[in-house]
């Protein structure tokens, strides 16, 4: 079957500027989460959604982030007023029970 | 403080050796460890998962976790050039809402 699909692959955006990442997960995976990953470093957690709501949001590093799963299949991962720092690869992950997987990505680049 | 350390390498192996990659983890409640293999510019692909004591073998990949010295480790026979990626450990701890803790991850060269 699909795997999880993430668009766009990659995002430039400028400084202040708003985006979304999308993700949508495996078929009949109830649990979707966020992660961010930097060069060089294991992903970094965000936020974890079972079914429609965000059962863990503890790894948003401000109030510019923010999520949702409005049906529980398909999140987008919203960032307001981005910053450079923001630059990343972000990264969707779906499971059912235990084991996680992970889609391929959104590669941001904030100017 | 990280919660889950490994060494970041490069581990270099000749072709055809084992490669033994090793992480450790906080003293806290664990419940799950995951390996997976990450290629340059590609996502994390899930290779091993582990949750009890001991050994699991799988392939040419062998997970060995030791709770109570709170380390994980992943062996990997017979190495391959094609086996050269960035190795990540993960440890989904108790009450952590099933959320991932990754290392750095340990990059493994395995040369012909």
């Amino acid at each position: 079957g699909a795997g999880v699909s993430q668009t766009p692959s990659n995002k430039v955006t400028e400084k202040g500027k708003y985006v979304e990442l999308r993700c949508d997960p495996i078929s009949g995976h109830t649990a979707l989460y966020w992660y961010r990953q930097s060069l060089g470093q294991g992903p970094e957690f965000l936020i974890y959604f079972q079914g429609t709501g965000a059962a863990d949001d503890s790894g948003l590093p401000n109030d510019r982030f923010f999520a949702v799963r409005p049906e529980g299949s398909v999140s987008t991962l919203k960032i307001q007023r981005t910053e450079r720092g923001d630059s990343a690869v972000y990264l969707c992950a779906s499971s059912f029970q235990g084991e996680q997987f992970f889609g391929p990505g959104t590669r941001l680049t904030v100017l | 403080q990280k919660e889950v350390e490994q060494n970041s390498g490069p581990l270099s192996v000749p072709e055809g050796a084992i490669a033994s990659l090793n992480c450790t983890y906080s003293d806290r409640v664990s419940q799950s460890f995951f390996w997976y293999r990450q290629y340059s510019g590609k996502s994390p692909e899930l290779i091993m998962s582990i949750y009890s004591n001991g050994d699991k073998e799988d392939g040419r990949f062998t997970a060995q976790l030791n709770k109570a010295s709170q380390y994980v480790s992943l062996l990997i026979r017979d190495s391959q050039p094609s086996d050269s990626a960035t190795y990540l450990c993960a440890v989904q701890f108790s009450g952590g809402y099933n959320k991932l803790i990754f290392g750095a991850g340990t990059r493994l060269a395995v040369h012909p």
